[in-house]
């Protein structure tokens, strides 16, 4: 049974150039959040996909955006990088369950770092 | 707006001490209680988890939590801890129904050190 998956691992980036990062839900999952984790934090939460569409929104500006791929993937995409991105990216995967609470399963993450 | 509080940033242990770490949390509703750990170089795992009924719940490797809601606490405990439980752990919360069950809010985390 696979776990959450994230590529890449590690990425190295400049400011005010943009990045794509990469999850693939535990398997039987179809709900996708991403979470960012700065160091010396706990996570923060960005966004949620369900339904290939944005569900919920944390305190995050318009430079991080999402999307979610039919087959429940997810890609998260950071505008014109700041020093202060970053951190370690953090997807999870979980089962929406209409009359049951979601748990969420979390990926080893992506570690950027802007220069 | 939700928020979590670890208290502890940083506990030392001998191995075979029991171990308790708190957590409280703030939110207007009724609440799901996580908390995860991160061994090191691991990803954030779940440990355990509270949604309804008895309060004391019991996770994996020997840990339980229990959920005190007149103290909005959800602290996390272990009757003797081993080095293995080195790692950074964390508690989150989130609304049991509606759009506030959609995110999870994490405290700071709690980094256990257990000495052999």
């Amino acid at each position: 049974d696979a776990g959450v998956t994230q590529s890449p691992t590690h990425l190295i980036k400049t400011r005010g150039q943009q990045v794509t990062l990469r999850c693939s839900p535990k398997s039987g999952h179809d709900t996708v959040s991403w979470y960012q984790q700065a160091l010396g934090q706990g996570p923060q939460f960005i966004f949620q996909y369900y339904e290939e569409e944005e569900r919920q929104r944390g305190n995050f500006p318009d430079r991080f955006s999402g999307h979610q791929f039919p087959n429940y993937s997810s890609e998260l995409n950071v505008n014109a990088l700041l020093l202060g991105d970053s951190a370690l990216y953090l997807c999870a995967s979980s089962l929406l369950k209409r009359t049951a609470r979601e748990t969420q399963y979390f990926g080893p993450g992506t570690r950027l770092l802007v220069l | 707006a939700q928020s979590v509080s670890q208290h502890n940033h940083h506990v030392i242990l001998s191995e075979a001490a029991s171990l308790e770490l708190g957590c409280n949390y703030s939110y207007g509703g009724t609440v799901n209680l996580f908390w995860y750990v991160q061994y090191p170089g691991q990803h954030l795992q779940l440990l355990l988890k509270y949604f309804s009924g008895d309060p004391l719940v019991k996770g994996i490797k020997g840990f339980e939590a229990e959920f005190i809601k007149s103290k909005f606490s959800f602290n996390l405990r272990k009757p003797s801890v081993q080095w293995s439980d080195t790692a950074e752990y964390f508690c989150a919360v989130n609304g049991a129904s509606g759009a506030g069950s959609y995110q999870l809010t994490f405290g700071k985390g709690t980094k256990l050190s257990v000495i052999p």
